[in-house]
């Protein structure tokens, strides 16, 4: 059972490449969730997903997009990368939406230059 | 929109000091409360949950919290802080029977000195 994975661990990007970051969950969880994670700001949502063909924004959605491809995976796109989106992504689940425990993936570090 | 507060943005403390990390919240329905712990380099992890019953709840590794309803608290302690125990700490709430998702809280740095 490995819980969430998020792919890849690192990456650094140029202004104005794309890219894709994956997570999968094998729990059988219904919700799935972006965050953003930058020093002083805490954890803050960019979209999540609260059942498999749903999506929906976050708190700070702008310049990002998602696929919920199946109940298993859930995944980020950024269109046209910029340094302000520098910043650790992590992706959890959780059974429920919003009244249960979310289980976090490890994180991916992602620079942009 | 509901908001979580966090007081105390880095701490540090000895070996065996008490521990008290503050947490306020500003919806005044009925919440789910949530403690998570960020060890250095792992990905967040929960420390322990309020929905309902016992306002004080224990969680793993010997911490605890207590829900004052009154006050929107929900303050995290520990009698006797470990080193092991140095790592970010995060608060969230979950405002049930509205659209918000849960929010987290900014997170206090616990710095625990051997």
């Amino acid at each position: 059972n490995a819980g969430v994975t998020q792919t890849p661990k690192f990456q650094v990007l140029k202004t104005g490449q794309s890219m894709t970051l994956q997570c999968a969950q094998d729990m059988n969880h219904n919700s799935m969730y972006w965050y953003r994670q930058d020093p002083g700001m805490g954890l803050r949502l960019i979209y999540y997903s609260a059942s498999e063909g749903t999506t929906d924004k976050g708190e700070v959605p702008n310049g990002y997009n998602v696929s919920r491809l199946n109940k298993r995976e859930f995944s980020l796109r950024l269109e046209s990368a910029a340094p302000s989106q520098t910043s650790v992504y992590f992706c959890a689940s959780e059974r429920g939406y919003g009244t249960d425990t979310q289980y976090f993936g490890p994180g991916t570090r992602l620079t942009v230059l | 929109a509901q908001s979580v507060s966090q007081h105390n943005h880095h701490v540090i403390l000895s070996e065996a000091a008490s521990l008290e990390l503050g947490c306020n919240y500003s919806y005044g329905g009925t919440v789910n409360l949530f403690w998570y712990v960020q060890y250095p380099g792992q990905h967040l992890q929960l420390l322990l949950k309020y929905f309902s019953g016992d306002p004080l709840v224990k969680g793993i590794k010997g911490f605890e919290a207590e829900f004052i309803k009154s006050k929107f608290s929900f303050n995290l302690r520990k009698p006797s802080v470990q080193w092991s125990d140095t790592a970010e700490y995060f608060c969230a709430v979950n405002a049930l029977n509205r659209d918000d998702k849960i929010i987290f809280g900014k997170g206090t740095r616990l710095h625990i000195l051997p």
